[in-house]
């Protein structure tokens, strides 16, 4: 069985831009969490995604927005990106409740 | 608000030299406590869910115990390829759909042959 891939892998982005980043989960599973991973905070929730609905989200600005699709594919997108920005960004998926299962991650460097 | 803390934040052992990491949490109603693996560079590779006080799972040189405020991951006989950073996290219960998780910083686990 395939697991959680994440696409890109690697991105360098400038400060103001803006930056969507995809995550298949892996087959059956309905529900992706999305994680930003930095050395000083560890890892921090920033939204789940269950059936296409934003079902919990951390606490981030609103320059950090989600969506999932039909297929549970999902879209993280951040907007007039800041230097405190770059982090691994790292999906998971699951059933809903219990374990989640995580993707490599995209690591975003902001120059 | 749910809180992991994890001792000791790093953790060095010779090959052989059993261990036990620990993982102290507050949280309103524990639904599951998971531990994963994390390895430079890649994502957490799941490895335990404990659901209530008393369980324990176990898996080759692993061991994860859970009471009501702590778990510990057991480790036994550890070789170099055990070398990674464990991670604790706590899912909240108490009703509805909150399904995130709680990650605590982790001990990065060395083991020296």
């Amino acid at each position: 069985k395939a697991g959680v891939t994440q696409t890109p892998r690697y991105l360098i982005k400038t400060r103001g831009q803006q930056v969507t980043l995809s995550c298949s989960p892996i087959s059956g599973h309905r529900s992706v969490s999305w994680y930003q991973q930095t050395p000083g905070q560890g890892l921090q929730f920033l939204f789940e995604y269950f059936s296409e609905t934003q079902r919990n989200k951390g606490n981030f600005p609103g320059r950090f927005s989600g969506r999932q699709f039909s297929n549970s594919r999902s879209e993280m997108n951040v907007s007039t990106l800041e230097l405190g920005d770059s982090a691994l960004y790292l999906c998971a998926s699951g059933r809903g409740s219990h374990e989640q299962y995580f993707g490599p991650g995209t690591r975003l460097t902001v120059t | 608000e749910d809180q992991v803390t994890q001792s000791p934040e790093a953790l060095r052992l010779q090959e052989g030299e059993s261990s036990s990491l620990n993982c102290s949490y507050t949280v309103s109603g524990l639904r599951g406590l998971f531990w994963y693996r994390q390895d430079p560079g890649k994502g957490p590779e799941f490895l335990f869910t404990l659901y209530s006080a008393g369980e324990e799972k176990e898996k080759e040189r692993l061991k994860a115990t859970l009471t009501k405020k702590e778990s510990f991951l057991h480790i036994t006989a550890p070789k170099p390829e055990d070398s990674a950073t464990y991670l604790c996290a706590v899912q909240a219960g108490g009703g509805g759909s909150n399904y995130k998780l709680t990650f605590g910083k982790g001990t990065l686990l060395t083991v020296n042959p």
